[in-house]
């Protein structure tokens, strides 16, 4: 039972380039979440799903994308990375009581 | 929307001393509140909660305390180790528990 799996665990970007951030969940929850890590600003959430083929917008969704096409899957889409998207990236899964599972996080750099 | 606000932001403590961390919400819809613990260049992890029909809360050495009237909750840990040095958030959910809103952090210090 691994939990949360996020990769890649770091990834450098250059400006306007894109990438996916991939999180897998084996607890067959429905919730799943993804937040951003800043220094002194706590965890802000960036998208969420209620379930598989389902998305909403939460605090901070500017330049980022989602999709959840398996239940099991919730991938994170920057189009055209920004230095202002540096962050510690954790995604989360939930059953719906609140009790929410964090993955190990992702660092990434733009430059 | 809801906002959580969390003080102090660091908090300095002798081994065997008592640590509190406060937490105020603005949504009185809010009815679940997590306390989560974040080791340096780890994932945060579920220490404890409290919903809001009830008051107080114990887990050995940690306890959380919930005051609906004036909005806010608190973390209390006695005889604090070394090992609790960590950054704690505390966050609150409405909405079925959909979504969870955090404070931004406090990071406690415990000297030997």
């Amino acid at each position: 039972n691994a939990g949360v799996t996020q990769t890649p665990k770091f990834r450098v970007l250059k400006t306007g380039q894109s990438m996916t951030l991939l999180c897998a969940q084996d607890m067959n929850h429905e919730y799943m979440y993804w937040y951003r890590q800043d220094p002194g600003m706590g965890l802000r959430l960036i998208h969420y799903s209620v379930g598989e083929g389902t998305t909403a917008k939460g605090e901070v969704p500017d330049g980022y994308n989602v999709s959840r096409l398996k239940k099991q899957n919730f991938l994170l889409g920057l189009e055209s990375a920004a230095p202002s998207q540096t962050s510690v990236y954790f995604c989360a899964s939930s059953s719906g009581t609140g009790k929410s599972h964090f993955g190990n996080g992702t660092r990434l750099t733009v430059t | 929307g809801e906002n959580v606000e969390q003080h102090p932001s660091t908090l300095s403590v002798q081994e065997g001393d008592s640590a509190v961390i406060k937490c105020t919400y603005s949504d009185s819809a809010s009815n679940y509140f997590p306390w989560y613990k974040q080791e340096l260049g780890k994932r945060p992890q579920l220490i404890i909660d409290i919903r809001s029909n009830v008051g107080e809360k114990k887990d050995q050495r940690i306890a959380v305390t919930l005051n609906k009237t004036a909005k806010h909750f608190s973390l209390h840990i006695t005889e604090t180790q070394p090992e609790d040095s960590a950054v704690y958030f505390c966050a609150a959910s409405n909405e079925g528990f959909q979504k969870l809103v955090f404070g931004t952090g406090t990071r406690l210090l415990v000297s030997p």
